[in-house]
């Protein structure tokens, strides 16, 4: 059974810092890794998908690193803004999507 | 014009009523899905459609039934509510299966669903 796990469970930085976002799997057998965002009392948003073939995939500020071998992937947010403020999800898939429980991160003006 | 909507945002009922939520989605994915997520914040599956087939069914009591009319509706009816039901159930939706494609699943805005 596969579990995710996200670290940390809550962050706050000063608007401009680098945020750091990490979730680790247990069963490296997975076909991608996916990130989402969730703002509070909404759904989710996928942010990046790599597969896992992949190290690396970017989209503007965001870039997320996959290593698969090791069952760890990493979401990095440059210069944060107020507007990061949410919940991000980490999500492996095999045959499904199973979710990390989020780290909620808050940026301050 | 909203990808994946739900209907209602908001249900509050009695243990023991029978209730259902409804989904719907305007991309034209093949695929959908039920997520459930707790107090806790944790999200997990609980049904996949794809063509309007079951592909996938997690350990869910079989008081929820889903049901797919056709490719864009996917509704859940629930039987004999319990406290325990109380969370927020998301409807999502991709252009495949989830196993082993690439495609993004886009989720809609989530149904609380509140048992007294």
């Amino acid at each position: 059974k596969q579990e995710v796990t996200q670290i940390p469970a809550a962050l706050s930085v000063p608007e401009g810092e680098n945020l750091v976002l990490n979730c680790s799997f247990t069963d490296s057998a997975i076909y991608n890794l996916q990130w989402f965002r969730q703002d509070p009392g909404k759904g989710l948003t996928s942010l990046l998908l790599i597969q896992s073939s992949q190290r690396e995939q970017t989209s503007g500020r965001l870039n997320a690193s996959l290593d698969k071998s090791s069952g760890r992937s990493t979401l990095y947010i440059a210069a944060s803004q107020p507007g990061d403020s949410a919940t991000y999800l980490c999500a492996s898939n095999d045959y499904k999507l199973s979710f990390g429980a989020g780290t909620t991160v808050t940026v301050r003006a | 014009d909203t990808a994946v909507s739900q209907t209602p945002k908001y249900l509050v009922t009695q243990m023991g009523n029978d209730k259902s939520i409804k989904c719907e989605q305007n991309l034209g994915h093949d695929t959908m899905y039920w997520y459930k997520q707790d107090s806790k914040k944790f999200l997990k599956i609980m049904f996949s459609y794809n063509n309007k087939e079951l592909i996938i069914n997690e350990t869910v009591p079989n008081r929820f039934s889903p049901k797919s009319p056709d490719k864009a509706h996917l509704n859940l009816h629930i039987n004999s509510l319990e406290l325990g039901d109380s969370a927020v159930y998301f409807c999502a939706s991709s252009q495949g299966a989830s196993g082993g494609n690439t495609d993004t699943q886009y989720f809609g805005p989530g149904t609380r669903l509140t048992v007294l």
